[in-house]
């Protein structure tokens, strides 16, 4: 199976600051059509997870555009511009190019 | 507005078997692939089976290989999860969710809490 390894476990940050988060694949996640299928969710205490970017770098409808995300290959990074106080929980990628999907351990977005 | 309704949780002896439902609504469910993900508590996301449609094709994470069984009845807009030979690590909240664009999870339901236990 393919291992996703999510950076920071754990980030404090200050209302208005930026974050970022990395995850890394053990292999490379480009899928036989040129797509690259990495997502990010985000999951609220005693919520399902809600997707964020799909195919890298697309953010879905009503996702702030503070939101960004990037990556190619086996890197990729979920950034946060201006942090705000609802963009606590928990933050996980996803790879969806080899089955069985995996996902990254989860950062957890906590204000300072 | 997509709704899936995860259904069939509760609390099940090891050995035992449990069968989890979900059912959709909102979306034109036999042009999604379907997928099962758990989240054991306290702890990430995991996938834990996906079928295509038609259910041409389904797959399974290797901890439940030869347990689990993932099955669709488009005529009831339902995905299924038969779980046999539970075990204690099984024990978790289980999502359903719907793949719309490839690769992707496009929506979750709520989730359906499964505890294995004596």
């Amino acid at each position: 199976d393919i291992v996703v390894t999510q950076s920071p476990l754990s980030l404090p940050v200050t209302v208005g600051q930026p974050a970022s988060i990395s995850c890394r694949s053990s292999q490379r996640l480009i899928f036989s059509d040129g797509k690259t299928y990495f997502n990010w969710f985000h999951q609220r205490p005693g919520q399902s997870p809600r997707r964020l970017i799909y195919e890298v770098s697309n953010r879905d409808s009503g996702v702030p555009d503070r939101f960004s995300a990037s990556g190619s290959d086996t890197d990729f990074t979920l950034k946060i511009s201006r942090v705000e106080a609802e963009d606590v929980g928990v933050y996980y990628c996803m790879q969806g190019t080899h089955w069985p999907w995996t996902f990254g351990q989860g950062t957890k977005v906590e204000i300072k | 507005e997509v709704e899936l309704v995860e259904s069939g949780g509760g609390l099940v002896q090891p050995g035992g078997s449990l069968r989890l439902s979900c059912a959709a609504s909102g979306l034109t469910f036999r042009n999604y692939h379907m997928h099962w993900v758990r989240q054991a508590p306290g702890k990430g996301l995991e996938s834990v089976a996906a079928i295509s449609t038609y259910g041409t094709n389904t797959y399974y994470a290797n901890s439940v290989k030869d347990r689990f069984s993932i099955s669709r009845d488009d005529s009831r807009n339902t995905v299924y999860l038969q779980m046999g030979s539970l075990r204690n690590e099984d024990m978790a909240v289980y999502y359903c969710a719907a793949e719309g664009l490839a690769g992707s999870l496009d929506y979750w339901g709520q989730g359906t809490l499964v505890t294995v236990s004596s």
